[in-house]
């Protein structure tokens, strides 16, 4: 079965520094899916990567889908307080529909 | 827009008791599926359904039953609770296969003594 490894699973940034997380598949990503959660609460969604070489970007975080690693990259730019939480990633199943499996999770804390 | 509702938000049971989680959609979404979210272990597919009348299994379903006879509802029963079972619950809609983003409700924490 299709595994999502994310790494690093905990990070500590000052607030202003810019992070990566990273997450990588053990098989073909068929999309992959980036969420953040904070405490106590569901899984937001943040952007969704379905080729190749895609790149997006909402405000200050830009996803990157590295298909022939079977990769994806989160990045945050000048990370702030708000940036604080859970992120996830999940990718989807072939033949599954949308039923996504997901990576373990990295949390993030952001020092003022 | 409500969008994925979940009741109850928490619950405590005993061993052996059986009760069910309740998840509701207001976005016509065909699928839905059902997570437990546990320290260390990330999200776990527990049940999924491509559309009213059709439900299928995820990594870990046993213990756990499901039935979709509508669009709206997709309810996650446990028959016999067990301290294992004790977990966060996330319940998730989605659009059309593969190309929409899951939709999560709010959670459910279900403690089982």
């Amino acid at each position: 079965s299709q595994e999502l490894e994310q790494s690093p699973q905990s990070l500590i940034v000052q607030e202003g520094k810019n992070l990566t997380i990273n997450c990588t598949s053990s098989k073909t990503l068929y999309g992959l899916y980036w969420y953040k959660q904070k405490y106590g609460e569901g899984l937001i969604f943040l952007m969704m990567l379905q080729k190749g070489g895609e790149e997006k970007s909402h405000e200050k975080i830009t996803a990157k889908l590295d298909e022939k690693k079977q990769q994806s990259s989160l990045h945050i730019t000048a990370s702030q307080p708000s940036h604080a939480g859970i992120y996830l990633c999940g990718a989807g199943q072939l033949g599954a529909g949308t039923a996504l499996i997901f990576g373990k999770g990295t949390t993030l804390s952001v020092s003022s | 827009n409500a969008g994925v509702t979940q009741t109850p938000k928490f619950q405590v049971l005993k061993t052996g008791q059986s009760m069910t989680l309740q998840c509701a959609q207001d976005m016509n979404h065909e699928y839905m599926s059902w997570y437990r979210q546990d320290p260390g272990m990330g999200l776990r597919l527990i049940h999924y359904s491509v559309g009213a009348g059709i439900t299928d299994q995820g990594e870990v379903p046993n213990g756990y039953n499901v039935s979709r006879s509508t669009t709206e509802d997709f309810p996650l029963r446990l028959l016999s609770a067990a301290p294992s079972q004790t977990s966060v619950y996330f319940c998730a809609s989605s659009y059309d296969r593969g190309n929409s983003p899951l939709h999560f409700g709010n959670g459910t924490r279900l403690t089982v003594t």
